[in-house]
């Protein structure tokens, strides 16, 4: 079964420094995955999704993720946390095992921006 | 821009009483999800559906059962509320697989049952 993990439940960076969540996915076959967030009361919103195209993917306000297939990591990075960043992270897989339509979420990574 | 509303933000809710939410998605979107998320467990996937009518369990669907008489429109049925059903519920739809899409949430319905 395909499954992914997030390394660290919270995660603390100051204003202005860089960003890193951590992700390990397990998948049997090529994964489809993604970045989501989640601000305070809301909704998820998609940050950037990997589909076996270019290995380094862009996403939305400054965020990018690698996937590395030797590693089966997908860690997220922005060079330069903003206060408007502070909000929750999940990881998730789809894929053949669990049907593309399917999506597989980690626990979540809380970010802490501190002034 | 893709819509997805939830009928309620906020509901509270005795034990035993059978509890309807309800979610609907503006895009024309073949698949509909319901998940509930917990504190340190990430999303779980209750039900979701591919077409009308049509419906598939989920990783948790006990105590729950799903609704999809229109497109547009996914209920998640809690026939006989309980405490440990007291959580976050979050709608999403996405477009008949094809290609590998995301989901769009709504906003959430966070349900206490007391």
């Amino acid at each position: 079964a395909q499954s992914v993990t997030q390394l660290d439940s919270h995660v603390s960076v100051s204003e202005g420094t860089p960003v890193l969540l951590r992700c390990n996915y397990s998948s049997s076959y090529s994964p489809s995955l993604f970045w989501y967030v989640q601000h305070p009361n809301k909704g998820l919103q998609l940050l950037l999704k990997y589909t076996s195209a270019a290995t380094l993917v862009k996403g939305i306000n400054g965020f990018e993720a690698e996937f590395k297939k030797s590693e089966t990591s997908f860690h997220l990075t922005k060079p330069s946390a903003h206060m408007s960043d502070a909000a929750e992270y999940f990881c998730v897989v789809s894929g053949p095992n669990t049907g593309f339509q399917k999506l597989v979420f980690g626990t979540g990574t809380r970010l802490l921006v501190s002034p | 821009d893709v819509k997805v509303t939830q009928s309620s933000r906020y509901l509270v809710k005795r034990t035993g009483e059978k509890v309807f939410l309800e979610c609907v998605q503006d895009m024309d979107h073949e698949n509909m999800f319901w998940y509930r998320q917990d504190p340190g467990l990430g999303l779980r996937l209750i039900y979701f559906s591919y077409d009308v009518k049509m419906k598939e369990k989920g990783d948790i669907p006990e105590g729950y059962s799903v609704s999809r008489e229109k497109k547009e429109r996914f209920s998640l049925i809690l026939e006989s509320a309980s405490t440990n059903q007291t959580s976050m519920y979050l709608c999403a739809s996405s477009p008949l697989a094809g290609g590998v899409y995301e989901q769009y949430f709504g906003p959430g319905t966070r349900l206490t049952v007391t």
